[in-house]
């Protein structure tokens, strides 16, 4: 069985670019979170998306913005890159019901 | 405000004995809480959670604690063995389905 894959593994951007990231969930998995993790912390919530609607948002500026697909799939968009959007982008599913969530190997993206 | 902390950036141990790892929380809203393990590029991998009404969920050499009255959980590992050696996070499920992350641990076990 597949867990979560993520795509692209590692991408460099210039800043003001817009980037797009990609995650698949574990089959049968409705939820897909987004998180970013930046050296020394831990991973920080941006998104949850369930059944395609957003069931939280974490705190990060509106240039971040992210949907479910109809196949539970998910991007992550990031417009106007900052030098500081330099992290890893990690995404898990999970079932929706307080339960573990898994994560994929995340997407590092390198802001130049 | 971290709302989940582990105030141990690094644990070094001797392979065969224990090692614990601990973490504390400020919101007793929380209603579950997971143990992480995380290798250098590699995402999180869960190894063990907690529902709040309880006080211990083992798995094999996997033992989590949870003592409520003091917002405060440890993982166990015994024995400990050098493969185990990674960063390890304490994570707290929020109100808003999210996981809400310490800073991590990091582990080493010396063989």
């Amino acid at each position: 069985d597949a867990g979560v894959t993520q795509s692209p593994t590692h991408l460099i951007k210039t800043r003001g670019q817009h980037v797009t990231l990609r995650c698949s969930p574990i089959s049968g998995h409705k939820s897909v979170s987004w998180y970013q993790q930046v050296l020394g912390q831990g991973p920080q919530f941006i998104f949850q998306y369930y059944e395609k609607e957003e069931r939280g948002r974490g705190n990060f500026p509106d240039r971040f913005s992210a949907r479910q697909f109809p196949n539970y799939s998910s991007e992550l968009n990031v417009n106007a890159l900052l030098l500081g959007d330099s992290a890893l982008y990690l995404c898990a599913s999970d079932t929706g019901v307080n339960t573990e969530a898994f994560f994929g190997q995340g997407t590092r993206l390198t802001v130049v | 405000d971290q709302q989940v902390k582990q105030n141990s950036p690094s644990l070094s141990v001797q392979e065969g004995r224990i090692s614990i790892l601990n973490c504390d929380y400020t919101n007793s809203m929380f209603d579950y809480f997971l143990w992480y393990k995380k290798y250098p590029a590699e995402g999180p991998t869960f190894l063990i959670s907690i529902s709040s009404i309880k006080d211990k969920n083992e798995d094999g050499r996997f033992t989590v604690f949870l003592n409520k009255s003091a917002k405060h959980l440890s993982l166990h590992i015994v024995p400990s063995q050098p493969g185990d050696s990674a960063v390890y996070f304490c994570a707290a499920g929020g109100s808003q389905g999210n996981l809400i992350f310490g800073k991590g641990t990091k582990l080493s076990v010396k063989p």
